[in-house]
């Protein structure tokens, strides 16, 4: 089956500093990445789209300056929390379809403690 | 606001026993439910359900949608420790988006 990558699994970091999640589609062409947003007990919550080479689609609420998405090409997109703060410390999560299809790949998932 | 609301929210039960997890869904545009099984943090997919009354079948697993009630059950019989997780069901809507619920965590004990 399809696979997406994502790194790191988990990061600490300082508050005030930038974090980079990495989601890499290993055998297939992600036209399209979502990031999503899991706090404990709670269900994912979408933060953006992305469709290789375009602008990301934020979902409402979500800073697109403080989240940083980058999908240049067809098998990696980024996330950049920039800034971090503790509030940010959740579990963020890629996932990944190909053009014309249904189905959702999703990573294994990073965690992140922002201290 | 669209909401998928699933139930119950935990469930405890012995290996060999059959449960159904409940989703129910508030949408104006409706393309598809889905269901996931989350362990280890990733979720895999399930099934994708676009149609009322086709049960969907994976083994052990099935599921099935009735689109007027906008509801899914997911039924999993004669349960193994390994279906230990959290099931999630996630609805699709107009656009591409997922709108999940909050899962329901399931334990099998031996």
């Amino acid at each position: 089956g399809a696979v997406v990558s994502q790194h790191p699994s988990w990061v600490i970091c300082k508050s005030g500093t930038s974090v980079k999640i990495e989601c890499r589609s290993l055998d297939f062409q992600a036209t399209t990445m979502f990031w999503y947003r899991q706090f404990p007990k709670q269900s994912l919550m979408l933060m953006a789209t992305s469709n290789e080479g375009s602008k990301a689609t934020y979902e409402q609420g979500v800073e697109k300056d403080k989240f940083l998405i980058n999908h240049a090409s067809l098998t990696l997109s980024t996330l950049t929390v920039t800034s971090a703060h503790p509030e940010d410390s959740s579990f963020y999560i890629c996932s990944a379809r190909w053009k014309g299809g249904e189905k959702l790949f999703f990573g294994s998932g990073t965690q992140l403690s922002v201290l | 606001e669209d909401k998928v609301v699933q139930s119950p929210l935990s469930l405890v039960v012995h290996e060999g026993d059959t449960v159904t997890l409940n989703c129910s869904y508030e949408v104006t545009n409706f393309r598809s439910l889905l269901w996931y099984k989350q362990e280890k943090k990733a979720p895999t997919f399930l099934f994708m359900l676009t149609s009322s009354g086709i049960e969907k079948k994976s083994g052990r697993l099935s599921s099935i949608l009735d689109k007027k009630e906008l509801f899914s059950i997911l039924n999993i019989t004669a349960t193994q420790t390994g279906d230990s997780a959290v099931y999630l069901c996630a609805r699709q809507g107009g656009s591409e988006k997922l709108v999940f619920g909050k899962g329901t965590k399931l334990t099998v004990n031996p």
